[in-house]
């Protein structure tokens, strides 16, 4: 079934340490998206991808790095991972940009001890 | 960069009657507006989306209507059903902004 996947479901990470959430997704979208969610304040933006190659930062960028090798994946790395950076982290992707509709993965749990 | 505003910020209605929730933008670039929901422990999914050359498009039991001139745009929700209860997303984006910007949600209540 075409989608997106996101790995891992959920992580327990002691602060500090570097952790990288994987993104695929086979629809062939151009752009890619990491989203993270918190309570009371919606879906904001970390990084974004228009296309293979190349990354831009989003509202919320600090502490986090993405790279786009091909047009399938879009890894999110927490360098040092900091108790703030708990949340749930989603990775979208839309065929053309911002002209058209976000998909979503299921998304990653990721709580900072 | 755009700023989108949406209330309320919690809805609870009867079944059977309509809920509306509005979202406002400051970027009068912004052109493509989707709606999204969001069940519990689940991802978003698009229920719905409108762009700035119409001013209303309707799908079954939602509505969404645009005012580009006011720049706000609203959900409307007919009929409901406790299956609608959920979290809703409205959003904006323009290409001059290069990303979806969101509002911070509405927890809608259906009550059978």
């Amino acid at each position: 079934i075409a989608g997106i996947t996101q790995a891992p479901t959920s992580q327990i990470l002691a602060a500090g340490r570097r952790m990288t959430l994987r993104c695929t997704q086979d629809m062939r979208h151009n752009a890619m998206y990491w989203y993270r969610q918190d309570l009371g304040l919606g879906l904001r933006l970390i990084h974004y991808s228009n296309t293979a190659g190349t990354t831009g930062k989003g509202e919320v960028p600090d502490g986090y790095s993405v790279s786009r090798a091909n047009t399938d994946d879009f890894p999110l790395t927490l360098a040092s991972a900091v108790p703030s950076q708990t949340s749930v982290y989603f990775c979208a992707s839309s065929l053309t940009g911002v002209d058209s509709p976000l998909h979503f993965g299921n998304g990653t749990r990721l709580t900072v001890t | 960069g755009e700023n989108v505003e949406q209330h309320p910020s919690t809805l609870s209605v009867q079944e059977g009657d309509s809920a509306v929730i509005k979202c406002t933008y400051s970027d009068s670039a912004s052109n493509y507006f989707p709606w999204y929901k969001q069940e519990l422990g689940k991802r978003p999914q698009l229920i719905i989306d409108i762009r700035s050359n119409v001013g209303e498009k309707k799908d079954q039991r939602i509505a969404v209507t645009l005012n580009k001139t006011a720049k706000h745009f609203s959900l409307h929700i007919t009929e409901t059903q406790p299956e609608d209860s959920a979290v809703y997303f409205c959003a904006a984006s323009s290409k001059t902004g290069n990303q979806f910007y969101f509002g911070t949600g509405t927890s809608l209540t259906v009550i059978p």
